[in-house]
Order: C-alpha cells, then structure tokens, then sequence
C-alpha cells in the first residue's frame, strides 16, 4: 500500500516569503505528526493531529508555524514570513492511532531552504 | 524531561565486519517504548525496532539484534556481519506518556567494500 507523502520534496523561497507543505499519511491512520530535522540532527517535534484537532502543538518554535488536518487526513504545515533558520527538512509521520507503542511511518520529507 | 544520546556520531567499519551503536536514554516515567530507526541517503526514516519499557527480552532480527538494559538505561544495536547497504544514519528514540518521538543526534554508519 501507499506510504506517507509529501510535497513538495524541494521547496526554495525567500525571506520573508510564506510556504505550505503538505501531507498524506497512510489511509486509516488517524494520527499525524510532523518533525523538524536540521543537518545532522534528529528529528524533531513540531506538532501532532488525532482527527482533525492538534492534540499537541507544544513544539511549534514560534506563531510565524501553524498546521492544519481539516478532514483527519491531509495536513498542511504553513509558514509566514519565512527565515533562513527555518531551512531545513520537515518530516511528516503517521500511526494508526496516537498511542506510545505505535510505531510511526515517516514520508520522504520536504527540503525547505530559505534564501 | 527525556533526552536520548547517541555518543557515536560517525562510526566506519570494513564489509563483514560486526559494529554496535550505543544509544542511553533518560526519562522519570516507568512506562516507555525505546525504537530504532534507519535513515538511508534517500532520506526517509524505516522504522526497524520498538521495545517496550517492561521487556527486558533482546531481540534479533536477522543480522540485527538489541540489547536493552534497564539497569544502564542503554538500547544498543548490533549489526553483524555489515554490508554496504547497511550504511545509512541511525536514530535512537523514546516515547513516554507524550506521543511525539524524542531523537538522538544519530549516528552515522560508513561501511566500506
């Protein structure tokens, strides 16, 4: 079956510009995740969906990041006025349902570079 | 507050050879689960392990195994007999009651021919 994915892989804009990057998660799962990873660093955490609500957005660096998961499927992580520390890859993750054994599928990321 | 280190940050063996990559966690809750995860050039994370907090048990998975040991709060990885196409950046990670994933820095595994 289908796996996680995201678009756009590559993603160059200016400062100051503002971006949305989207994702699919697995058909079925409910839970979505998006993680922010900087060159050679982990992973992560920005903010997680159960349904369409954001059950935890206690790692959103700042109010310039915002996401949406309107239907409980596709979500979009939007940013504004974007800056070059924001340069990095973003992950998006599913699970079937948010639970700490679940294991989480990741997508293929999207490489956002802010010139 | 959970925090997972990953000591090594580049670790090269030779083909065939066995390499273990260290990963120590900490966390005050009693209840958790430890996972690896595989980053390869193309760049997206393959899930290959969860334990949890109350299963000691390693486990081998062909020529992967884990050794988890809560007394030195330590999840290692072994690889035996490594191969070309194991060179890629592993992560170590911990989820406790919060369902986001708690990373390592990685460690990024050469293998040479």
């Amino acid at each position: 079956g289908a796996g996680v994915s995201q678009t756009p892989s590559n993603k160059v804009t200016e400062k100051g510009k503002y971006v949305e990057l989207r994702c699919d998660p697995i058909s079925g799962h409910t839970a979505l995740y998006w993680y922010r990873q900087s060159l050679g660093q982990g992973p992560e955490f920005l903010i997680y969906f159960q349904g369409t609500g954001a059950a935890d957005d206690s790692g959103l660096p700042n109010d310039r990041f915002f996401a949406v998961r309107p239907e409980g499927s596709v979500s979009t992580l939007k940013i504004q006025r974007t800056e070059r520390g924001d340069s990095a890859v973003y992950l998006c993750a599913s699970s079937i349902y948010a639970r700490e054994a679940n294991e989480q599928f990741f997508g293929p990321g999207t490489r956002l570079t802010v010139l | 507050a959970q925090k997972v280190t990953q000591a090594q940050t580049e670790i090269s063996v030779v083909e065939k050879e066995d390499v273990t990559l260290d990963c120590v966690y900490e966390t005050r809750d009693t209840t958790y689960y430890l996972f690896w995860y595989k980053q390869p050039p193309s760049g997206e994370l393959v899930f290959l392990i969860r334990r949890n907090s109350f299963d000691e048990q390693n486990e081998i998975s062909g020529r992967y195994s884990w050794n988890f040991q809560k007394s030195t709060s330590s999840f290692n990885f072994t690889i035996t007999a490594s191969q070309v196409v194991d060179s890629a950046v592993y992560f170590c990670a911990l989820k406790t009651g919060a369902n986001n994933l708690f990373f390592g820095t990685g460690t990024r595994l050469t293998v040479i021919p």
